[in-house]
């Protein structure tokens, strides 16, 4: 299986600038994509395909990287985006990332 | 517009099954996929199984000797069954809607079932 490798936590301050990074044990081309959860609710799409901006996300969000290594960057990072951070590939079999929990100081 | 919603018990005994139920509108089950995605509590996902638009189905090799997933398009309801449940089965259940191309990711999901597995 392809392992998914995320950081455990980050702390950031409103109005910073936040890089989340996902790396995956193998290559999986462009086919990376990134989801929110806020605590109780539902994960939800942010950035499909690596680096394409699913319908309704603020443009603050963005995604980027192909092969093994992805980033997803939150600028200018906002209080509601208190959440934990979810990487999901599916060009080898399916995989989720173990997560990253964002907080705003 | 396209929802998803999650129903079954809230309460299964060990080595019960469990059967969930996700009931679909805004879009066909005969044009897109669904997965079951599971999460314990304070955890991460864990992808279950997958019915595809056209019937076939894909299960996760940890799951698969216990697990069974089928549809009901004329109720636009995908059900998942899995048997021999244990306590580490605790989690929330949701089902999301698959979309798919050159790869595929989940772009509606339900608001997901709490299920505790406890005598």
């Amino acid at each position: 299986d392809t392992v998914l490798t995320q950081s455990p936590a980050l702390a950031v301050s409103p109005g910073e600038r936040v890089t989340i990074s996902c790396r995956a044990s193998e290559s999986v081309s462009t086919g990376m994509h990134w989801y929110q959860q806020k605590p109780g609710q539902q994960p939800k799409l942010l950035i499909y395909g690596a680096s394409n901006l699913e319908s309704g996300v603020p443009a603050r969000f963005s995604g980027s990287g192909s092969g093994t290594d992805f980033t997803l960057t939150i600028d200018p990072v906002e209080a509601d985006d208190t959440a934990t951070y979810f990487c999901q590939q599916s060009w080898n079999d399916l995989t989720f990332g173990s997560g990253t929990k964002l907080e705003i100081k | 517009q396209v929802q998803l919603k999650e129903s079954g018990p809230g309460l299964v005994q060990p080595s019960q099954t469990l059967s969930l139920t996700c009931t679909v509108s805004g879009f066909s089950l005969s044009s897109y996929g669904v997965i079951w995605v599971r999460q314990p509590p304070g955890k991460g996902l864990e992808w279950m199984g997958v019915i595809w638009g056209n019937g076939n189905t894909n299960y996760n090799s940890a799951l698969k000797s216990r697990l069974s997933i089928s549809r009901d398009t004329s109720k636009s309801q995908v059900y998942l069954k899995m048997n021999s449940l244990q306590t580490e089965d605790t989690a929330t259940y949701y089902c999301a809607r698959i979309r798919d191309g050159t790869y595929y990711y989940f772009d509606y999901w339900g608001q997901g079932v709490m299920v505790t597995v406890s005598s």
